[in-house]
């Protein structure tokens, strides 16, 4: 049973939408975690964070924002889609003592 | 300048043989190491891990070996099954961050 989840998991939109993409876990984790991968390529960080109000950006440079409110919610949110947005999106949780866990990911499509 | 490199992007291997992935790190002060297998439009799933104070870890078919004066880690698959083909990714945990940091991915074939 999942203990990270991720919604949609395939969304496929128009040029210039804005959308969210959302990340839940239950496990209560402090540290969260975006991934962006496109197919055969590596994991790149995007946003992370260390606990609730707490946002920062990753390794690539990415026009997403995120926020944190509550420890358990993570969302995503592009404001203004374009193709080159379209990538599978990886969320992923972590406390001190564990490595990561990460969602089933969303396959974006932007068309 | 990246701190954990796999240098093969594919292996193809035979159903039954060994299948060995090949992970180098630049950071000695790294003291986790994990190995996730991901299938495509999946997320990463945790496989194996080892602490820097172990040199190996064995799980089932899966075994991790740490070589920290070569900074080098490898995952043994023995013996290989189809199901094994994906992408396998090294990542190693740095202390000073409390992240994980991955490399770029292997992807591993498995032919029946």
């Amino acid at each position: 049973e999942a203990d990270i989840y991720q919604t949609p998991r395939y969304l496929v939109i128009g040029t210039g939408k804005k959308i969210t993409l959302e990340c839940s876990q239950t496990m209560g984790h402090d540290k969260m975690y975006w991934y962006q991968q496109d197919p055969g390529m590596e994991l790149h960080l995007i946003h992370y964070s260390y606990g609730v109000n707490s946002t920062e950006k990753g390794d690539l440079s990415s026009e997403s924002t995120v926020s944190r409110i509550r420890t358990e919610h993570f969302p995503l949110t592009l404001e203004s889609a374009r193709p080159s947005h379209t990538s599978q999106y990886l969320c992923a949780s972590s406390d001190r003592h564990s490595g990561y866990t990460f969602g089933s990911g969303t396959r974006l499509t932007v068309v | 300048d990246q701190q954990v490199k796999q240098n093969s992007p594919s292996l193809s291997v035979q159903e039954g043989r060994i299948s060995i992935l090949n992970c180098d790190y630049t950071n000695s002060m790294f003291d986790y190491f994990l190995w996730y297998k991901k299938y495509p439009a999946e997320g990463p799933t945790f496989l194996i891990s080892i602490s820097s104070i172990k040199d190996k870890n064995e799980d089932g078919r899966f075994t991790v070996f740490l070589n920290k004066s070569a900074k080098h880690l490898s995952l043994h698959i023995v013996p290989s099954q189809p199901g094994d083909s994906a992408v396998y990714f090294c990542a190693a945990s740095d202390p000073s961050q409390g992240n994980l940091i991955f490399g770029k991915g292997t992807k591993l074939s498995v032919k029946p």
